[in-house]
């Protein structure tokens, strides 16, 4: 069992629609984060939230940090191409854990 | 600066065996953690340490181990392979000193395959 879920496992679109991805956990976490990692590479960081109903955004990427600090989303708009990757969201607690990931792949 | 240095990179070996990574932490950083990565488990936490001392550890059995050296360098060792030990090991290394953030730079990753 993992302590963080992801929905959806798996999400193909089109290139130019918006798409929205979930971390949820029964547990608190002082802080999460969002990593990307791309195939025969590491997870890459993409942002870290710490407070409770924190929203932060990084040019087509958006992301929440929930109101109990326990869960997550993250909404891309106007998806591209480039974007397709492996989504994986990660709750720190004294060590890092992570989520099984969401593989996206945006079609053109 | 340079970023986190897996090696090596691709490795086979067969059930019985035993295999080391190695993982050099990004300058300055005095963290270190590993992590297996399997299609069908996702990112699994192995151990984390810091200035030579295992700090936290995850639910793997004692076949797994680690260490790490003055220069902040780590080895991790799998003795006696098993099928079900190929994965993606992956390196990620942090400041340490992370308060309640605890972000990770992560490395290439060492592809383990066991026959």
């Amino acid at each position: 069992t993992q302590l963080l879920e992801q929905s959806p496992q798996f999400l193909s679109i089109q290139e130019g629609e918006n798409l929205t991805v979930y971390c949820n956990s029964s547990s608190v976490f002082s802080s999460l984060q969002w990593y990307r990692q791309e195939p025969g590479e590491g997870p890459v960081l993409l942002v870290t939230v710490v407070t409770g109903g924190e929203v932060k955004k990084l040019k087509r990427l958006t992301f929440q940090f929930g109101d109990a600090r326990k869960d997550s989303s993250l909404h891309i708009t106007a998806a591209q191409p480039g974007d397709t990757g492996l989504y994986l969201c990660a709750g720190y607690n004294n060590d890092m854990r992570f989520g099984a990931g969401t593989r996206l792949t945006v079609k053109p | 600066k340079a970023g986190v240095t897996q090696t090596p990179r691709y490795l086979i070996k067969t059930r019985g065996q035993q295999v080391t990574l190695s993982c050099s932490p990004i300058s300055g950083h005095r963290s270190v953690s590993w992590y297996q990565q399997t299609p069908g488990q996702g990112l699994q936490f192995l151990f984390e340490y810091f200035s030579e001392t295992q700090r936290n550890k995850g639910n793997f059995p004692g076949r797994f181990s680690g260490r790490q050296f003055s220069n902040s360098r780590s080895e991790m060792n799998v003795s006696t392979l098993e099928l079900g030990d190929s994965a993606l090991y992956l390196c990620a290394s942090s400041s340490g000193f992370t308060g309640r953030t605890g972000e990770l730079f992560f490395g290439e990753g060492s592809r383990l395959t066991v026959l």
